[in-house]
Protein backbone atom coordinates (compact mmCIF):
# COMPACT_ATOMS: atom_id res chain seq x y z
CA UNK A 1 0.00 0.00 0.00
CA UNK A 2 0.69 3.38 -0.30
CA UNK A 3 3.77 4.70 2.71
CA UNK A 4 2.00 7.58 4.54
CA UNK A 5 4.00 11.01 3.62
CA UNK A 6 5.79 9.26 0.36
CA UNK A 7 6.27 12.52 -2.04
CA UNK A 8 8.31 12.66 -5.57
CA UNK A 9 11.00 14.71 -5.49
CA UNK A 10 10.12 17.68 -7.39
CA UNK A 11 12.15 20.10 -10.18
CA UNK A 12 10.57 22.96 -10.82
CA UNK A 13 11.59 25.37 -13.84
CA UNK A 14 10.54 28.24 -15.87
CA UNK A 15 9.73 27.54 -19.64
CA UNK A 16 12.74 27.46 -21.62
CA UNK A 17 15.29 26.36 -19.21
CA UNK A 18 17.30 23.15 -19.53
CA UNK A 19 16.11 20.62 -16.99
CA UNK A 20 18.40 17.96 -15.89
CA UNK A 21 16.77 15.01 -14.10
CA UNK A 22 19.01 12.41 -12.24
CA UNK A 23 18.57 9.02 -11.33
CA UNK A 24 20.81 6.16 -9.26
CA UNK A 25 20.87 3.04 -10.60
CA UNK A 26 21.86 -0.21 -8.20
CA UNK A 27 22.60 -2.79 -10.15
CA UNK A 28 26.51 -2.85 -11.76
CA UNK A 29 25.11 -5.35 -13.93
CA UNK A 30 22.54 -3.46 -15.35
CA UNK A 31 23.22 -3.22 -19.39
CA UNK A 32 20.50 -1.41 -21.21
CA UNK A 33 18.53 1.95 -19.76
CA UNK A 34 15.79 3.36 -20.05
CA UNK A 35 13.88 6.81 -19.37
CA UNK A 36 10.05 7.19 -19.52
CA UNK A 37 7.85 10.19 -18.98
CA UNK A 38 4.43 9.29 -17.23
CA UNK A 39 1.68 12.22 -17.38
CA UNK A 40 -1.25 11.71 -15.32
CA UNK A 41 -3.64 8.80 -15.26
CA UNK A 42 -1.30 7.11 -17.54
CA UNK A 43 0.96 4.63 -18.93
CA UNK A 44 4.57 5.65 -18.91
CA UNK A 45 6.28 7.04 -22.58
CA UNK A 46 9.18 5.83 -23.91
CA UNK A 47 11.79 8.84 -24.33
CA UNK A 48 15.27 7.97 -24.74
CA UNK A 49 17.40 4.25 -23.84
CA UNK A 50 20.96 3.83 -24.03
CA UNK A 51 23.16 0.82 -23.88
CA UNK A 52 26.01 0.20 -21.60
CA UNK A 53 28.94 0.71 -24.22
CA UNK A 54 27.95 3.60 -24.69
CA UNK A 55 28.13 7.34 -22.13
CA UNK A 56 26.15 9.52 -24.03
CA UNK A 57 22.83 9.45 -26.48
CA UNK A 58 21.15 12.43 -28.24
CA UNK A 59 17.18 12.61 -28.95
CA UNK A 60 14.80 15.48 -30.06
CA UNK A 61 15.72 17.92 -27.13
CA UNK A 62 16.91 15.28 -24.91
CA UNK A 63 20.24 13.95 -23.75
CA UNK A 64 20.81 11.05 -21.93
CA UNK A 65 24.43 10.22 -19.77
CA UNK A 66 25.35 7.42 -18.52
CA UNK A 67 28.31 7.24 -16.17
CA UNK A 68 28.77 3.79 -14.74
CA UNK A 69 31.69 4.13 -12.58
CA UNK A 70 29.11 5.88 -10.01
CA UNK A 71 25.90 4.60 -11.39
CA UNK A 72 24.92 7.18 -12.37
CA UNK A 73 22.12 8.31 -15.08
CA UNK A 74 20.77 11.66 -16.11
CA UNK A 75 17.98 13.16 -18.46
CA UNK A 76 18.67 16.75 -19.77
CA UNK A 77 15.46 18.36 -21.74
CA UNK A 78 16.44 21.07 -23.37
CA UNK A 79 14.37 24.11 -23.77
CA UNK A 80 11.92 22.97 -21.31
CA UNK A 81 7.93 23.48 -22.27
CA UNK A 82 4.73 23.73 -20.06
CA UNK A 83 4.19 19.42 -21.77
CA UNK A 84 6.62 18.37 -20.69
CA UNK A 85 5.74 18.44 -17.16
CA UNK A 86 5.27 14.97 -15.97
CA UNK A 87 6.76 12.26 -13.74
CA UNK A 88 10.15 10.86 -15.28
CA UNK A 89 11.41 7.61 -14.32
CA UNK A 90 14.34 5.60 -15.17
CA UNK A 91 14.50 2.06 -15.67
CA UNK A 92 17.47 -0.63 -15.64
CA UNK A 93 17.34 -3.90 -17.22
CA UNK A 94 19.15 -6.63 -15.18
CA UNK A 95 19.12 -10.14 -16.93
CA UNK A 96 17.66 -13.17 -14.88
CA UNK A 97 18.28 -15.89 -15.45
CA UNK A 98 17.80 -15.96 -19.02
CA UNK A 99 15.03 -13.61 -19.01
CA UNK A 100 14.99 -9.79 -18.59
CA UNK A 101 13.27 -7.70 -16.27
CA UNK A 102 12.49 -3.74 -16.24
CA UNK A 103 13.06 -2.28 -12.61
CA UNK A 104 12.32 1.29 -12.04
CA UNK A 105 13.42 4.35 -10.20
CA UNK A 106 11.73 5.94 -7.90
CA UNK A 107 10.48 8.86 -10.21
CA UNK A 108 10.99 12.59 -10.56
CA UNK A 109 7.91 14.85 -10.87
CA UNK A 110 8.98 17.99 -13.60
CA UNK A 111 7.10 20.63 -13.31
CA UNK A 112 7.38 23.91 -15.72
CA UNK A 113 6.21 27.15 -15.20
CA UNK A 114 5.21 29.21 -18.07
CA UNK B 1 0.14 5.69 -32.25
CA UNK B 2 -0.08 3.10 -29.47
CA UNK B 3 1.25 -0.81 -29.51
CA UNK B 4 -0.20 -1.96 -26.42
CA UNK B 5 -3.98 -1.56 -25.52
CA UNK B 6 -5.64 -1.74 -21.88
CA UNK B 7 -8.97 -2.12 -21.25
CA UNK B 8 -10.73 -1.24 -19.30
CA UNK B 9 -9.16 2.79 -18.06
CA UNK B 10 -11.19 2.61 -14.83
CA UNK B 11 -12.78 -0.03 -12.94
CA UNK B 12 -15.47 -0.05 -9.62
CA UNK B 13 -16.34 -2.94 -8.24
CA UNK B 14 -16.77 -4.39 -4.49
CA UNK B 15 -14.86 -6.22 -1.92
CA UNK B 16 -15.00 -9.85 -3.23
CA UNK B 17 -15.55 -9.37 -6.35
CA UNK B 18 -13.20 -10.33 -9.59
CA UNK B 19 -11.83 -7.74 -11.54
CA UNK B 20 -10.70 -8.68 -15.17
CA UNK B 21 -8.14 -6.70 -16.81
CA UNK B 22 -7.11 -7.31 -20.84
CA UNK B 23 -3.95 -5.85 -22.39
CA UNK B 24 -3.59 -6.14 -26.00
CA UNK B 25 -0.31 -5.81 -28.42
CA UNK B 26 -1.44 -3.96 -31.41
CA UNK B 27 0.16 -5.29 -34.62
CA UNK B 28 2.78 -7.71 -33.47
CA UNK B 29 3.07 -10.05 -31.19
CA UNK B 30 4.24 -10.37 -27.65
CA UNK B 31 4.93 -13.91 -25.90
CA UNK B 32 6.17 -12.15 -23.31
CA UNK B 33 3.86 -9.16 -21.25
CA UNK B 34 4.53 -7.56 -17.67
CA UNK B 35 2.14 -6.82 -15.54
CA UNK B 36 2.62 -3.65 -13.36
CA UNK B 37 1.52 -1.96 -10.28
CA UNK B 38 1.42 1.51 -9.11
CA UNK B 39 0.47 3.08 -6.06
CA UNK B 40 -0.01 7.11 -5.84
CA UNK B 41 3.09 9.04 -6.27
CA UNK B 42 5.01 5.61 -6.17
CA UNK B 43 6.86 3.88 -8.81
CA UNK B 44 5.93 0.90 -10.96
CA UNK B 45 6.34 -2.18 -9.38
CA UNK B 46 6.86 -5.26 -11.44
CA UNK B 47 3.84 -7.96 -10.54
CA UNK B 48 4.68 -10.78 -12.99
CA UNK B 49 5.59 -12.14 -16.01
CA UNK B 50 3.00 -13.22 -18.22
CA UNK B 51 4.04 -15.85 -20.93
CA UNK B 52 2.76 -16.81 -23.85
CA UNK B 53 1.19 -21.11 -23.82
CA UNK B 54 2.96 -21.24 -20.06
CA UNK B 55 2.88 -20.33 -16.62
CA UNK B 56 3.18 -16.46 -15.42
CA UNK B 57 6.09 -15.92 -13.57
CA UNK B 58 5.19 -14.05 -10.39
CA UNK B 59 7.88 -11.61 -8.57
CA UNK B 60 8.44 -12.19 -4.48
CA UNK B 61 5.47 -11.36 -2.45
CA UNK B 62 2.86 -11.59 -5.37
CA UNK B 63 -0.03 -13.58 -4.95
CA UNK B 64 -0.43 -16.16 -8.14
CA UNK B 65 -3.44 -17.29 -6.63
CA UNK B 66 -5.04 -13.51 -6.23
CA UNK B 67 -3.72 -12.37 -9.25
CA UNK B 68 -4.51 -14.98 -11.85
CA UNK B 69 -2.34 -14.37 -15.51
CA UNK B 70 -3.58 -15.68 -18.90
CA UNK B 71 -1.36 -15.49 -21.93
CA UNK B 72 -3.99 -17.56 -24.23
CA UNK B 73 -2.60 -15.90 -27.78
CA UNK B 74 0.23 -14.11 -29.05
CA UNK B 75 -1.66 -10.62 -28.83
CA UNK B 76 -3.71 -11.09 -25.34
CA UNK B 77 -2.58 -11.26 -21.75
CA UNK B 78 -5.02 -10.88 -18.93
CA UNK B 79 -4.93 -10.17 -15.20
CA UNK B 80 -7.68 -11.49 -13.22
CA UNK B 81 -8.01 -10.02 -9.35
CA UNK B 82 -9.34 -12.47 -7.85
CA UNK B 83 -11.92 -11.31 -4.50
CA UNK B 84 -10.52 -7.91 -4.35
CA UNK B 85 -10.32 -6.36 -1.10
CA UNK B 86 -10.01 -2.50 -0.75
CA UNK B 87 -5.89 -2.58 -0.22
CA UNK B 88 -5.95 -4.30 -3.87
CA UNK B 89 -7.36 -0.33 -5.68
CA UNK B 90 -4.01 1.04 -7.51
CA UNK B 91 -3.18 1.73 -10.94
CA UNK B 92 -2.18 -1.60 -13.05
CA UNK B 93 -0.29 -1.40 -15.95
CA UNK B 94 0.91 -3.74 -19.19
CA UNK B 95 3.65 -3.86 -21.26
CA UNK B 96 5.41 -5.72 -23.88
CA UNK B 97 8.50 -4.98 -26.06
CA UNK B 98 8.39 -5.02 -29.52
CA UNK B 99 11.70 -6.81 -29.99
CA UNK B 100 14.49 -8.11 -28.38
CA UNK B 101 16.00 -8.32 -25.10
CA UNK B 102 17.64 -4.61 -25.39
CA UNK B 103 14.08 -3.07 -26.72
CA UNK B 104 12.26 -0.74 -24.45
CA UNK B 105 9.05 -1.88 -22.96
CA UNK B 106 5.79 -0.11 -24.13
CA UNK B 107 3.37 0.57 -22.00
CA UNK B 108 -0.98 0.49 -21.88
CA UNK B 109 -2.66 3.28 -20.15
CA UNK B 110 -3.22 1.64 -17.49
CA UNK B 111 -6.03 0.58 -15.33
CA UNK B 112 -7.46 2.63 -12.19
CA UNK B 113 -8.66 0.23 -10.03
CA UNK B 114 -11.01 1.23 -7.06
CA UNK B 115 -12.47 -1.24 -4.69
CA UNK B 116 -15.00 -0.54 -2.48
Amino acid sequence: GESVGLHLPTLSVQEGDNSIINCAYSNSASDYFIWYKQESGKGPQFIIDIRSNMDKRQGQRVTVLLNKTVKHLSLQIAATQPGDSAVYFCAETVDNSGYSTLTFGKGTMLLVSP
Amino acid sequence: GAVVSQHPSRVICKSGTSVKIECRSLDFQATTMFWYRQFPKQSLMLMATSNEGSKATYEQGVEKDKFLINHASLTLSTLTVTSAHPEDSSFYICSARLGSYNSPLHFGNGTRLTVT
